[in-house]
């Protein structure tokens, strides 16, 4: 079974500009999660999907990030304008109904 | 205070066994999970206990919770260098399953 896919792994930005990201979960799961994982710290909980609606986005810095799940499988994140402290590694996870998660291999971003 | 706390490092010799202890804050967590990362790859689930367990063995990993301290410990046995890698443990909070990561401890294997 193919596991979570994540696109691009590496992406070096300058400050202010925008970057998607791009996640294909494991086929059949309805539950879709964005994490952000800062160095040296546990990932957090951006923005969670089922299918294509959200659950919980308290997390999310609205203001400058944006997800969508449409047709509810493949999910993009995007950052417009990036900062700084955006720097990180952005982890998709999914999982059957309510049940364990499984991560893909998150994209590694640099905003310089 | 953080949710999930772990402690940074942990040094052991190739065979000997590794525990790895985490303490929550939540006493509502339905499942608690153990996830390992290597260097430049996501998290791969180990293993996970339901609240209502004390202790769960697969095969190498033995997990145990308890309760009552909100302690939360995993025991590698014949550690391998393979073994070496950042290990979190997690509390899964409400329906929609929502993890709360500590922050990670390195394990290194040494010969």
């Amino acid at each position: 079974e193919a596991g979570v896919a994540q696109s691009p792994r590496y992406k070096i930005i300058e400050k202010r500009q925008s970057v998607a990201f791009w996640c294909n979960p494991i086929s059949g799961h309805a539950t879709l999660y964005w994490y952000q994982q800062i160095l040296g710290q546990g990932p957090k909980l951006l923005i969670q999907f089922q299918n294509n609606g959200v659950v919980d986005d308290s997390q999310l810095p609205k203001d400058r990030f944006s997800a969508e799940r449409l047709k509810g499988v493949d999910s993009t994140l995007k950052i417009q304008p990036a900062k700084l402290e955006d720097s990180a590694v952005y982890l998709c996870a999914s999982s059957p109904q309510g049940s364990e998660q499984y991560f893909g291999p998150g994209t590694r971003l640099t905003v310089t | 205070g953080e949710d999930v706390e772990q402690s940074l490092f942990l040094s052991v010799r190739e065979g000997d066994s590794s525990v790895i202890n985490c303490t929550y804050t939540d006493s509502s967590s339905t499942y608690l999970y153990w996830y390992k990362q290597e260097p430049g790859a996501g998290l791969q689930l180990l293993t996970y206990i339901f609240s209502n367990m004390d202790m769960k063995q697969d095969q190498r990993l033995t997990v145990l919770l308890n309760k009552k301290d909100k302690h939360l410990s995993l025991r590698i046995a014949d550690t391998q260098t393979g073994d070496s890698a950042i290990y979190f443990c997690a509390q899964a909070k409400g329906g929609g399953n929502k993890l709360t990561f500590g922050t990670g401890t390195q394990l290194k294997v040494e010969l």
